[in-house]
């Protein structure tokens, strides 16, 4: 089974903090995504990422960055944390759509909540 | 990307009724379109997925059918249950590669 995991289910940080919301995946996927979900407005796309040292904005880049050091490991990072980032924040793996598939598989999650 | 508008944004059936949830796009060139499940306090997961060249695909209880010449497609539940309670994502493949989600629909199963 894929296994995406999250580095924090809850976290709670201060206005102006650095925060770092860490994914790792095992199944040697090459794409991996970060995405925040927030009420009525579905699943939003931050910022993904096709290879190492490779990335891409989606939607809402505004207000984080990414890196991407290691094919396993992708890393969300908000530079001074704000209030409206509070959210719910979902990483996802897929591989790259050989055989036809497409599946995202998803992270737990992180409950992130800015004071 | 483009969007893909979702509705309804919530659904309140009874144990044994149908649900239907339809997503309309407007990017012709899309031609995969997956759904996902999120239960309360899980992670979305994959449930059915349609490619265009096909119009309808079935998994035991679920159903997604494609209008490609509409730019619409929808998640057929029937038999209710339960456990069918949870926020249905729909989406489509765009140009990059990348799953653009609709808004999501909240389904409630009246036991």
């Amino acid at each position: 089974d894929v296994k995406v995991t999250q580095s924090s289910r809850y976290l709670v940080k201060r206005t102006g903090e650095k925060v770092f919301l860490e994914c790792v995946q095992d199944m040697d996927h090459e794409n991996m995504f970060w995405y925040r979900q927030d009420p009525g407005l579905g699943l939003r796309l931050i910022y993904f990422s096709y290879d190492v040292k490779m990335k891409e904005k989606g939607d809402i880049p505004e207000g984080y960055s990414v890196s991407r050091e290691k094919k396993e490991r992708f890393s969300l990072i908000l530079e001074s944390a704000s209030t409206n980032q509070t959210s719910m924040y979902l990483c996802a793996s897929s591989d790259t759509g050989r055989e036809g598939s497409y599946e995202q598989y998803f992270g737990p999650g992180t409950r992130l909540t800015v004071t | 990307g483009e969007n893909v508008e979702q509705h309804p944004s919530t659904l309140s059936v009874q144990e044994g009724d149908s649900a239907v949830i339809k997503c309309t796009y407007s990017d012709s060139a899309s031609n995969y379109f997956p759904w996902y499940k999120q239960e309360l306090g899980k992670r979305p997961q994959l449930i059915i997925d349609i490619r265009s060249n096909v119009g309808e695909k079935k998994d035991q209880r679920i159903a997604v059918t494609l209008n490609k010449t509409a730019k619409h497609f929808s998640l057929h539940i029937t038999e209710t249950q339960p456990e069918d309670s949870a926020v249905y994502f729909c989406a489509r493949l765009d140009s990059s590669y990348k799953l653009i989600f609709g808004s999501g629909t909240r389904l409630l199963v009246r036991p």
